[in-house]
């Protein structure tokens, strides 16, 4: 059964920093991996896709990395500002289709 | 295109009353997800379509919750009857096949209170 787990479930820091976010997931059998985000009190926005042939995807001050081997994916975030200030998801997508989601790791950038 | 419309955004009823949560997908997406948020199990698949068909129900907490897509527009999440566990963000989402690069895109969810 594929279980994602996203550390750390929480993350306070200072405006400017690089941020890294983890994303581990127990089956290396996937189509893809895709990272969302989440305001409170809304629904998810997709910021990257990544297709199981793939190692990275940029845009703007998001880099994904995935290491399908070792069942691993990173979200790098740049001079974070504070409307980064979200949940960030993860969720695999397997070969039967479904998106699988971890638990989401708290982000606030403070200024 | 508008996204992922979902109807009603916010949903407060009563214990026993039945619920209706709407769904209109991306046109021309063929993948159709149901998913229910809260604060102690996250994002959980309820049932998804494919092509209109339901693939995977297993998710499916109860035989209180039904599902349904008639076409390829529009679908349905109903809950009869309702109790205070059902209170969550329920959210549809919408994806089109192409091998691999299926990105999915959500709808703005429905906020059930069951009182």
């Amino acid at each position: 059964k594929q279980e994602v787990t996203q550390i750390p479930a929480a993350l306070s820091v200072p405006e400017g920093e690089n941020l890294v976010l983890n994303c581990s997931f127990t089956d290396s059998a996937i189509y893809n991996l895709q990272w969302f985000r989440q305001d409170p009190g809304k629904g998810l926005t997709s910021l990257l896709l990544i297709q199981s042939s793939q190692r990275e995807q940029t845009s703007g001050r998001l880099n994904a990395s995935l290491d399908k081997s070792s069942g691993r994916s990173t979200l790098y975030i740049a001079a974070s500002q504070p409307g980064d200030s979200a949940t960030y998801l993860c969720a695999v997508r397997p070969w039967t289709d479904k998106l699988i989601f971890g638990t989401g790791t708290r982000l606030q950038v403070f200024p | 295109d508008a996204g992922v419309i979902q109807s009603p955004r916010h949903e407060v009823t009563e214990m026993g009353q039945e619920v209706t949560l709407r769904c209109k997908p991306i046109s021309g997406h063929d993948y159709l997800f149901w998913y229910r948020q809260t604060m102690m199990r996250g994002l959980e698949l309820l049932i998804y379509f494919n092509n209109n068909v339901p693939i995977d129900d297993s998710g499916m907490p109860e035989d209180r919750f039904s599902a349904k897509m008639p076409n390829a527009s529009f679908s349905t999440l109903k809950i009869q009857p309702s109790e205070p566990r059902d209170s969550a963000v329920y959210f549809c989402a919408s994806s089109l096949y192409r091998g691999g690069n299926t990105e999915a895109f959500f709808g703005q969810g429905t906020r059930l209170t069951v009182v």
